[in-house]
């Protein structure tokens, strides 16, 4: 079974670009998540989705961060347009939703390392 | 979701026995522990949870006391590829959608 794939690996952009992030999850996942590591800091929640779905966008850090998941299967993180604040490392994860018995496990992704310049 | 204290480092040499142990003194009655590894370039690896008592599978084996106000992870026979960041976490995860929440997690350094 296939994992929860990134692209790209990297990313260069110069301040005031625009950068498309995209996350495949693992095949049947209904929940997907992204989250970050910026330089030095700890890896932080960014938003939820259940399918097409957002359920949390909470750590979203501000309105230049767009994500969605048409269809309910791959999504895109869009950065428009970038600051140099926002380098750093993008991670993707996905669950499946299993009964209420049973544990949510989240499955990361390798990440994308965006460097606005 | 209740914070959790680990040591930001730990050393070991090939072949030890290694725990990292994981205080969570506000855990919740419905929060599991859950242990993350990392390795560098990578996204954090799903290692192992549990609720109460002792969780073992083939990677490693959690144990966790009556009070559930700390957790240990007991990695056996460690070698040099166990060398990466360890996180503990806590939090509702019999629910989906619970945002996992990172804090510095123990960098484990394995020599030989």
């Amino acid at each position: 079974e296939a994992g929860v794939t990134q692209f790209p690996s990297h990313s260069v952009i110069e301040k005031g670009q625009t950068v498309t992030l995209r996350c495949d999850p693992i095949s049947g996942h209904d929940n997907l998540y992204w989250y970050r590591r910026v330089m030095g800091k700890e890896i932080k929640f960014l938003l939820h989705f259940v399918k097409e779905s957002k359920q949390d966008e909470s750590g979203m850090p501000n309105n230049r961060f767009l994500a969605e998941r048409t269809g309910g299967t791959y999504s895109t993180l869009k950065v428009q347009p970038a600051e140099l604040e926002d380098s750093g490392v993008y991670f993707c994860a996905s669950s499946q939703d299993e009964a209420e018995t049973s544990t949510d496990t989240q499955y990361f992704g390798p990440g994308t390392r965006l460097t606005v310049l | 979701l209740a914070k959790t204290t680990q040591p930001i480092s730990m050393d070991s040499y090939e072949g030890q026995e290694v725990n990292i142990t994981c205080s969570h003194n506000n855990i919740a009655t419905n929060d599991y522990i859950t242990w993350y590894q990392q390795f560098p370039s990578q996204g954090p690896r799903f290692i192992i949870q549990g609720y109460k008592t002792k969780v073992t599978n083939e990677v490693a084996s959690l144990f966790i006391p009556a009070d559930r106000k700390s957790s240990t992870l007991s990695l056996p026979r460690v070698s040099l590829s166990d060398t990466a960041v360890y996180y503990c976490l806590v939090g509702p995860f019999n629910q989906a959608g619970t945002a996992l929440i990172f804090g510095k997690g123990t960098t484990l350094s394995v020599s030989s």
